[in-house]
């Protein structure tokens, strides 16, 4: 059964710990992303991966850290320098930069609360 | 700096009817623009989409019309279904396969059985 798997669905924080999103795809997509939700906002892209051991930043990375050490996994790590954690994350996946639109998957999301 | 805008938080609609979410976008570098489907607790789907050198895309129920001229696209979907009811996001890209989409804040829409 292929997908996107985030896990947990919900998670809680205090303020001032870093804390590690989890994103795995058995797809076999090459390009990974990482969105986030706020109330009111669309999804705006954190970081983004066409190939393992390569990432940039989207439009709101600071604050956000990421690795691809393996094709079928990018963790999203939301470090204490991000003022503002708590948001819906959602993980995203696609075969290739040049693939159809129907071809990008969304993960469940993972809903954090940093108090 | 919102690029995409859904204006309408919500929309209800009977069953039956034509739902019409309308989306505009201020960004004249965007080329393609399309649709995604979320319910809750699952992530988005895309849609549909269209590109810029159309005016129209139809798939099944779904219907995209663009007008480039207003900086305005809206989707149809007739006869809406109860199935139908979950947040729709517009999101648009400068070119095709760009992994950097912009998003709409999203409209949700309910269909009244």
């Amino acid at each position: 059964d292929g997908g996107i798997t985030q896990s947990p669905k919900y998670l809680f924080r205090k303020e001032g710990q870093n804390v590690t999103l989890s994103c795995e795809q058995n797809l076999n997509h090459d390009a990974m992303y990482w969105y986030r939700q706020d109330p009111g906002q669309g999804l705006r892209l954190i970081y983004y991966s066409q190939i393992v051991n390569d990432f940039q930043k989207g439009d709101i990375a600071e604050g956000y850290s990421v690795s691809r050490e393996k094709k079928e996994s990018f963790p999203l790590t939301v470090t204490s320098a991000q003022k503002n954690p708590t948001a819906f994350y959602l993980c995203a996946s696609s075969p290739a930069r040049a693939a159809g639109w129907d071809e990008q998957y969304f993960g469940p999301g993972t809903r954090l609360t940093v108090t | 700096d919102q690029q995409v805008k859904q204006n309408s938080p919500s929309l209800s609609v009977q069953e039956g009817r034509i739902s019409i979410l309308n989306c505009d976008y201020t960004n004249s570098m965007f080329d393609y623009f399309l649709w995604y489907k979320k319910y809750p607790a699952e992530g988005p789907t895309f849609l549909i989409s269209i590109s810029s050198i159309k005016d129209k895309n139809e798939d099944g129920r779904f219907t995209v019309f663009l007008n480039k001229s207003a900086k305005h696209l809206s989707l149809h979907i007739v006869p809406s279904q109860p199935g139908d009811s979950a947040v729709y996001f517009c999101a648009a890209s400068p070119n095709f396969g760009n992994e950097k989409l912009t998003f709409g804040t999203g409209t949700r829409l309910t269909i009244i059985p």
